[in-house]
């Protein structure tokens, strides 16, 4: 089965830093783009990047450029979405997904989703 | 990069057809053929349900149904069901550089 399977929710103060984590599996890992995308509480889906693991090129939204980190180890098949200090509007649902181009032009649609992982910045 | 106009809510009958508009530019819709549509139910995850502006994933009822004319993308639901009541999303290829733009969402509610 492929699948997306992200890390466990968390809860953090202003000013910490934070690694998320998602471990792809039942495809090659290294051929998909994996995308994420943020959702504030009642709010919509806003892309924030996209990493292609098999040599870790990565496109950031604007919006998103210079306050996030996107890595991938393809060792472990895992894509990762990283904050250096995280500030209280950082508090989301972060989803990972899967582009379905299987190529290395960044088309496609996101076929497969991860579960989810909901951070909580609070004082 | 501006996000995709989408209407805010749109409703209908079971049994009616409802069509959710999806307006872009000539940097995105207008230039690929490459709109996405996703259902998000509440607490869940997004579902692709329409890919490259019409066609639909394995599984996904042919109720569903996308088209696209000039700047705009469009979202079909024929014989809408209580079950379709949920969040829509479209989604387009905008380039290289940044290569994904969302629509703001539009949600569905069937009377």
């Amino acid at each position: 089965e492929v699948q997306l399977v992200q890390s466990g929710a968390e809860v953090k103060k202003p000013g910490e830093s934070l690694k998320i984590s998602c471990k792809g599996s039942g495809y090659s890992f290294t051929s998909y783009w994996i995308g994420w995308v943020r959702q504030m509480p009642g709010k919509g889906l806003e892309w924030m990047g996209i990493i292609y693991p098999g040599d870790s090129d990565t496109r950031y939204s604007p919006s998103f450029q210079g306050q996030v980190t996107i890595s991938a180890d393809k060792s472990i098949s895992t894509a990762y979405l990283q904050w250096s200090s995280l500030k209280a509007s950082d508090t989301a649902m972060y989803y990972c997904a899967r582009l379905n181009s299987g190529s290395y032009y960044p088309t496609g649609a996101f076929d497969i989703w991860g579960q989810g992982t909901m951070v909580t910045v609070s004082s | 990069q501006s996000a995709l106009t989408q209407p805010a809510s749109v409703s209908g009958s079971p049994g009616q057809s409802i069509t959710i508009s999806c307006t872009g530019t000539s940097s995105d819709v207008g230039s690929y053929n490459l709109v996405s549509w996703y259902q998000q139910h509440p607490g869940k995850a997004p579902k692709l349900m329409i890919y490259e502006v019409s066609k639909r994933p394995s599984g996904v009822s042919n109720r569903f149904s996308g088209s696209k004319s000039g700047n705009t993308a469009s979202l079909t639901i024929s014989g809408l069901q209580a079950e379709d009541e949920a969040d829509y999303y479209c989604c387009s290829y905008a380039g290289s550089s940044t290569p994904v733009v969302f629509g703001g969402g539009t949600k569905l509610t069937v009377l």
